[in-house]
């Protein structure tokens, strides 16, 4: 909970390529990381998460990393689709407290 | 399984009125949280409730409340509408047995509320 900082706050990538999202967090307590993708005009959708207890987590081309100690977490999107466009949201939070949505990232996957 | 589902879709307000929103849930899921989207903001938190009791509550004025009926459905309601008020509010639900927040929630289509 607390702060949840997002970057960038709009990225550009040609289809193929990979894209980063980087998320900062500053409640050490936070032990579930959840990432969100909204397409235009849609609800948000959970696509990956992970769980303090764990460094990695993957899901074909999508993959989270989580650094504990810094208290950072990433979204890293490989061989990019047109259909990946989309505002991205990661978020933190912990049992019994609010969660907090980082502000988004807007992908764009240029032909 | 039907998804969550929120009424109205579209609301249109003016400044100084009240307004209830309606989010059911999925079934078998106990939890519903609240949030409002604007397009400077992103998510912010609003509250969540579990078996009819507000679990979880976010930082936002006293106008913003909220209740759960026995079936999980929850409303929201806005008293003294602003301006600032105009965004997207999506519900979302859960099944909340692990903690509230760290659930996989499911959001409903939201209501899109301006306010004049």
């Amino acid at each position: 909970g607390e702060n949840v900082e997002q970057h960038p706050s709009t990225l550009s990538v040609q289809e193929g390529d990979s894209a980063v999202i980087k998320c900062t967090y500053s409640d050490s307590a936070s032990n579930y990381f959840p990432w969100y993708k909204q397409e235009l005009g849609k609800r948000p959708q959970l696509i990956i998460d992970i769980r303090s207890n764990v460094g990695e987590k993957k899901d074909q081309r999508i993959a989270v990393t989580l650094n504990k100690t810094a208290k950072h977490f990433s979204l890293h999107i490989t061989e990019t689709q047109p259909e990946d466009s989309a505002v991205y949201f990661c978020a933190a939070s912990r049992v019994d407290d609010k969660i907090i949505f980082g502000k988004g990232t807007r992908l764009h996957i240029l032909p | 399984k039907a998804g969550v589902t929120q009424t109205p879709r579209y609301l249109i307000k003016t400044r100084g009125q009240q307004v209830t929103l309606s989010c059911s849930p999925i079934s078998g899921h106990r939890s519903v949280s609240w949030y409002q989207q604007t397009p400077g903001q992103g998510l912010q938190f609003l509250f969540e409730y579990f078996s009819e009791t507000q679990r979880n509550k976010g930082n936002f004025p006293g106008r913003f409340s909220g209740r759960q009926f026995s079936n999980s459905r929850s409303e929201m309601n806005v008293s003294t509408l602003e301006l600032g008020d105009s965004a997207l509010y999506l519900c979302a639900s859960s099944f909340g047995t692990s903690g509230g927040s760290t659930d996989t929630q499911y959001f409903g289509p939201g209501t899109r509320l301006t306010v004049l």
